[in-house]
């Protein structure tokens, strides 16, 4: 089956630091890729969509240069949480869209951001 | 939630009993999806049910779709202590998914 990682799967950092978070799609490639967080009990939010080789697309209220989106190749989106501060603390959860795929997308295992 | 409510929030059953779920959503859909996710952990998909189709059924689980009112419902038999995790629904819509609030499932041994 499809295998999406990410990588790290937890970080923990000072407040004021950039954190990277990179997803790749192990074993198909990814025209689409989605970012996501969640927080403790709570569903997943959609932040952005990110197709490769163009900007990527933010959801209402979230912040294009806060949450920095590269998706440089069809196996490869990176989020980079800039500044962070501890209110950024969350889960952060990537999918990918394999290319031809239309409704189905597939699931990387999550990266916990604790900033201090 | 960006789409939709599911109820209950939590439910409590005991191992064998069925567990059912409901999600509601607020726009037009491709389709509907629903995932499980354990404590901490990532999604795993479950089933696709097309806004075309009633009904679906994959193992243990049956999935339903009303497209008029805008609801899904899970329904998992002969629950197991295994099935212990949260459930979402999510819609597929103009090339976006969008997850409901989700159901807490905790069957009791």
């Amino acid at each position: 089956g499809a295998v999406v990682s990410q990588h790290p799967s937890w970080v923990i950092c000072k407040s004021g630091t950039s954190v990277k978070i990179e997803c790749r799609s192990l074993d198909f490639q990814a025209t689409t890729m989605f970012w996501y967080r969640q927080f403790p009990k709570q569903s997943l939010m959609l932040m952005a969509t990110s197709n490769e080789g163009s900007k990527a697309t933010y959801e209402q209220g979230v912040e294009k240069d806060k949450f920095l989106i590269n998706h440089a190749s069809l196996t490869l989106s990176t989020l980079t949480v800039t500044s962070a501060h501890p209110e950024d603390s969350s889960f952060y959860i990537c999918s990918a869209r394999a290319l031809g795929s239309t409704d189905t997308q597939y699931f990387g295992p999550g990266t916990r951001l604790t900033v201090l | 939630s960006q789409q939709g409510e599911e109820d209950p929030q939590a439910l409590s059953i005991q191992e064998g009993e069925n567990a059912t779920m409901n999600c509601s959503y607020k726009t037009s859909i491709n389709n509907l999806q629903w995932y499980r996710q354990n404590s901490g952990r990532g999604l795993v998909h479950l089933i696709l049910i097309r806004s075309n189709e009633r009904e679906k059924h994959s193992g243990r689980l049956r999935v339903t779709l009303d497209t008029s009112k805008k609801s899904s419902s899970l329904l998992i038999t002969a629950s197991r202590a295994a099935d212990t995790a949260s459930y979402f629904c999510a819609t597929y819509n103009f090339n976006k998914f969008y997850f409901g609030s989700g159901t807490k499932l905790n069957v009791k041994p």
